[in-house]
């Protein structure tokens, strides 16, 4: 099993769509959550940092995190043709420093 | 916000012959950089851990005679791929987290998308 689940779509909806971006993992040792979006041909760029379990909003973009069901998920509200991106979930644990990566989820958003 | 500069952008080189990839952390100081590597449709790939004044830590499965990683100061780290082949054709994206903020983001560089013919 992997320690990162993330379905990789492709996902497509319309321009002012909600959009529901979801990861499951398996390792309790994770305890910090990031998502990144990486446009083609680019690094990732950090669009979100979450710690606890709950809601965290920036901007259009939500970050929701149920450790006690292993359960992240990114929303964005009124989605935009430039969010038209891979979208990466990445939990890290407490006591290392390094990142484990779901597969992404490729998004577009058509105008 | 914290940047990382990766050079090149892009290479192509023969088969047989090494190249270098250089990355910066701007505008912070980075103890710690890491080497990713990402094939076309799939997610990224940790190769090594870069660790400033000290030997990298690789992964399982990556040769570090073919990798070489260097990180001299706490703003460079370069990955050297020797005799490459065309296999090790791809894309190399390095990050480095802020050494003053604990567990923090990464923060990732551009890539370098690697051709080897």
């Amino acid at each position: 099993q992997k320690e990162v689940e993330q379905d990789p779509g492709p996902l497509s909806v319309p321009e002012g769509a909600i959009v529901s971006l979801n990861c499951t993992y398996s390792n309790s040792a994770f305890q910090y959550f990031m998502w990144y979006r990486q446009y083609s041909r680019k690094g990732p760029e950090l669009l979100m940092y979450t710690y606890s379990s709950g809601n965290k909003e920036d901007g259009r973009f939500t970050a929701q995190v149920d450790k006690s069901s292993k359960y992240i998920s990114l929303f964005i509200r009124d989605s935009q043709p430039s969010d038209s991106a891979t979208y990466l979930c990445a939990p890290v644990e407490t006591s290392g420093s390094r990142l484990t990566f779901g597969e992404g989820t490729q998004l577009t958003v058509n105008p | 916000g914290a940047v990382v500069s990766q050079h090149p952008s892009w290479v192509i080189c023969k088969s047989g012959t090494s190249v270098k990839i250089e990355c910066r952390s701007l505008d912070f100081q980075a103890t710690t950089m890491f080497w990713y590597r990402q094939f076309p449709k799939q997610s990224l790939m940790l190769m090594a851990t870069s660790n400033e004044g000290s030997k990298a830590t690789y992964e399982q499965g990556v040769e570090k005679d073919k990798f070489l990683i260097n990180h001299a100061s706490l703003t460079l780290s370069t990955l050297t791929v020797t005799s490459a082949h065309p296999e090790d054709s791809s894309f190399y994206i390095c990050s480095a987290r802020d050494r003053g903020q604990g567990v923090s983001p990464l923060h990732f560089g551009n890539g370098t998308r690697l051709t080897v013919t």
